[in-house]
């Protein structure tokens, strides 16, 4: 099975940097999701990690270390838009393609 | 596109009713999935389907859940009967799955989600 570990809630303030992270243990790597879910909707691709290492797309960035099995979504500049709820998803190694999610990290951005 | 499409957005039903929701991923996606998401679980997959074909439905609750894919453009859950400790927000989400493919800072495989139906059985 998969097991996937995020803080429930964070807090931060506008123009500030937060790290949401999220550690998992899995029959094997297949790649992490991060997708940003806003209340009331739907979840919404954020990024995707398979290698090592930081990829940078705009405000956010998404980092990954399979030896230790723990990614981290880095958001930049916050906006009060970017409250919303950070899930962290994982597909195991046994060669499904399916991610399992974590229960996800609510972000609440004040001025 | 239109994205995934979900009817109904908002159900309400009494315990004992059958519940259908629809789902109509986008065109060319060759993947389906059914998710339940609730406070207390998080974001559940109920079942998923490959080119049609149910792949796993190992996440279905019970045999009062049965889900349908008909054609590569329409899928169906339903819930018969339906159980107060159904309630929650059902989304349909469609992926293009591409096997093996594992260029740095894709987004393959990437899932696609509805606006989720609001199921509340009373």
């Amino acid at each position: 099975g998969q097991n996937i570990d995020q803080p429930t809630e964070m807090t931060a303030t506008e123009g500030a940097i937060v790290q949401i992270n999220c550690t998992y243990q899995t029959s094997g790597f297949n790649g992490l999701f991060w997708y940003q879910q806003h209340a009331g909707e739907a979840p919404t691709f954020l990024s995707y990690n398979v290698l090592d290492g930081l990829e940078e797309k705009g405000r956010f960035s998404s980092f990954l270390s399979r030896s230790k099995g723990y990614s981290y979504l880095l958001l930049k500049e916050l906006q009060m838009k970017d409250s919303a709820s950070y899930l962290c998803a994982v597909r195991d190694g046994r060669g499904s393609y399916i991610p399992t999610f974590g229960r996800g990290t609510s972000l609440i951005v004040h001025p | 596109d239109a994205g995934v499409i979900q009817s109904p957005r908002h159900e309400v039903t009494e315990m004992g009713q059958e519940v259908t929701l629809r789902c109509k991923p986008i065109s060319g996606h060759n993947s389906l999935f059914w998710y339940r998401q609730t406070m207390m679980r998080g974001l559940e997959l109920l079942i998923y389907f490959n080119n049609n074909v149910p792949i796993d439905d190992s996440g279905m609750p019970e045999d009062r859940f049965s889900a349908k894919m008909p054609n590569a453009s329409f899928s169906t859950l339903k819930i018969q009967p339906s159980e107060p400790r159904d309630s929650a927000v059902y989304f349909c989400a469609s992926s293009l799955l591409v096997v093996g493919d594992w260029t740095p800072g894709s987004s393959y495989n990437e899932q696609f989600f509805g606006p989720g139906t609001r199921l509340t059985v009373l």
